[in-house]
């Protein structure tokens, strides 16, 4: 597609299981971002994969979260044994980042998978 | 490290009525600067962006924004505000490095009197 697609759209859950999220980025980008949007806040940065380097993890709550890149493409974003807190707005952004000037294109973003735990 | 403030949570203009809205970033060198919007259940929308060059950048939907690098600042302006403006408004911060993220601010809510 042309945009970044994200799934599920929503995802309701019991407290303790574990939820995969997807992202799949657009064609040819070499960036891709995860955030949190918790009720009324602001981007929480979560975890960035760019190219083949190691992805920067410095945004993960805890343990229970974890994510991967295969190929390059598709990202799922993974939170073992769920929590009421982890509750938010997952929204998944990608950008092309090459070398040399105006190297760090904007970002472009999905539409989020509201995850809700009961 | 870079960081972004956003000093004003919640701002409410009058229909017709100029707009600004304020944006603080922290950074060593030169950064790349955006500005995203948010409606509600959406993601977000880039409204313009800084790279480089003419420091008054224009954007889509009648937006702008103006760099000043001695006040840190990028402040989103817009002359005359509609009523589908309303909405969340996000700035954020790059670096030049590839390898670094970017970092967004807490985001400011816009609302519409009629």
């Amino acid at each position: 597609g042309a945009g970044v697609s994200q799934s599920p759209s929503n995802k309701v859950t019991e407290k303790g299981k574990d939820v995969e999220l997807r992202c799949d980025p657009i064609s040819g980008h070499t960036a891709l971002y995860w955030y949190r949007q918790s009720l009324g806040q602001g981007l929480e940065f979560l975890i960035y994969f760019q190219g083949n380097s190691a992805p920067d993890k410095s945004g993960l709550p805890s343990d229970r979260f974890s994510a991967e890149r295969t190929g390059g493409s598709v990202s799922t974003l993974t939170i073992q044994r769920t929590q009421q807190e982890d509750s938010a707005v997952y929204l998944c952004a990608s950008s092309f980042r090459g070398r040399g000037p105006n190297s760090n294109q904007p970002q472009h973003f999905g539409d989020g998978t509201r995850l809700s735990i009961l | 490290a870079q960081s972004v403030t956003q000093p004003d949570i919640h701002i409410t203009v009058s229909e017709g009525a100029s707009l600004e809205l304020r944006c603080n970033y922290s950074y060593g060198a030169t950064p790349y600067l955006f500005w995203y919007v948010q409606s509600p259940g959406q993601g977000l929308q880039l409204l313009l962006k800084y790279f480089s060059g003419d420091t008054l950048v224009q954007g889509i939907k009648g937006f702008e924004a103006e760099f000043k690098r001695s006040q840190s600042s990028f402040n989103l302006r817009k002359p005359s505000v509609h009523w589908s403006d309303a909405a969340e408004y996000f700035c954020a911060v790059g670096a030049y490095s590839s390898a670094s993220k970017i970092i967004f601010g807490s985001g400011t809510r816009l609302s519409i009197r009629p």
